[in-house]
């Protein structure tokens, strides 16, 4: 398998533009994360699927961040409109209820 | 809920020195423990994990960590640091099972001197 695949892994995009970020779950596993990881914050879970169905949301900053997961191998993380705050690397994960598996994360840089 | 404590933000020890980065959790629920290891630029990647069983658990690159409950501790050591050990460390905990939201310490930057 080649582990959780993310694109893109660098974004650059101006404020107010919609960004939309993409992960690719291992295949076979039931859960996926999005975490969001920065200098001050560390990593912050954003939410998290189980089995498609959104869990837990409760991380998700504000309404400017939405995510989906319309298939067991595919999600998308979107802000719209994107702000200057909004950069980090983002970091998408699955898990089979024990270990997760992280992707290389996209570097996100709204100026 | 969960949480983990990572105290300090920096180690920094000598090649072949002893390498110990401590971890501390709260769990409402007996839990998964487990070090990730994130090298620049990088994901983060497995060390090793605690689930059940045996208390004293050995990951990749000579990493082993000992789960204590009584201590609520999951302290990550190495017998002899390399250079190549220097990255940033992670402690995780989770529930497990169908329960299996990974919540993260703030980590360690361990630095290794020539």
């Amino acid at each position: 398998d080649a582990g959780v695949i993310q694109s893109p892994r660098h974004e650059v995009t101006e404020m107010g533009q919609e960004v939309t970020l993409r992960c690719k779950p291992i295949s076979g596993h039931n859960s996926l994360f999005w975490y969001r990881q920065t200098m001050m914050r560390g990593l912050e879970l954003l939410i998290y699927f189980n089995n498609n169905v959104p869990i837990d949301d409760s991380g998700m900053p504000e309404d400017r961040f939405s995510a989906k997961m319309p298939n067991a191998s595919f999600s998308t993380l979107k802000i719209q409109p994107s702000e200057p705050r909004d950069s980090a690397v983002y970091f998408c994960a699955s898990s089979t209820n024990t270990e997760a598996f992280f992707g290389q994360g996209t570097r996100l840089t709204v100026v | 809920a969960q949480s983990v404590t990572q105290l300090g933000s920096h180690v920094s020890v000598s090649e072949g020195a002893l390498v110990l980065l401590r971890c501390n959790y709260s769990s409402s629920v007996p839990p998964y423990l487990f070090w990730y290891v994130q090298y620049p630029n990088q994901g983060l990647q497995l060390l090793l994990k605690y689930t059940t069983g045996a208390t004293l658990v050995k990951g990749i690159n000579g990493f082993e960590a000992e789960f204590k409950k009584s201590e609520t501790s999951f302290h990550l050591t190495k017998p002899s640091a390399h250079m190549s050990d220097a990255a940033e460390y992670f402690c995780a905990v989770s529930g497990g099972g169908a329960n299996s939201k990974l919540t993260f310490g703030k980590g360690i930057t361990l630095s290794v001197r020539p």
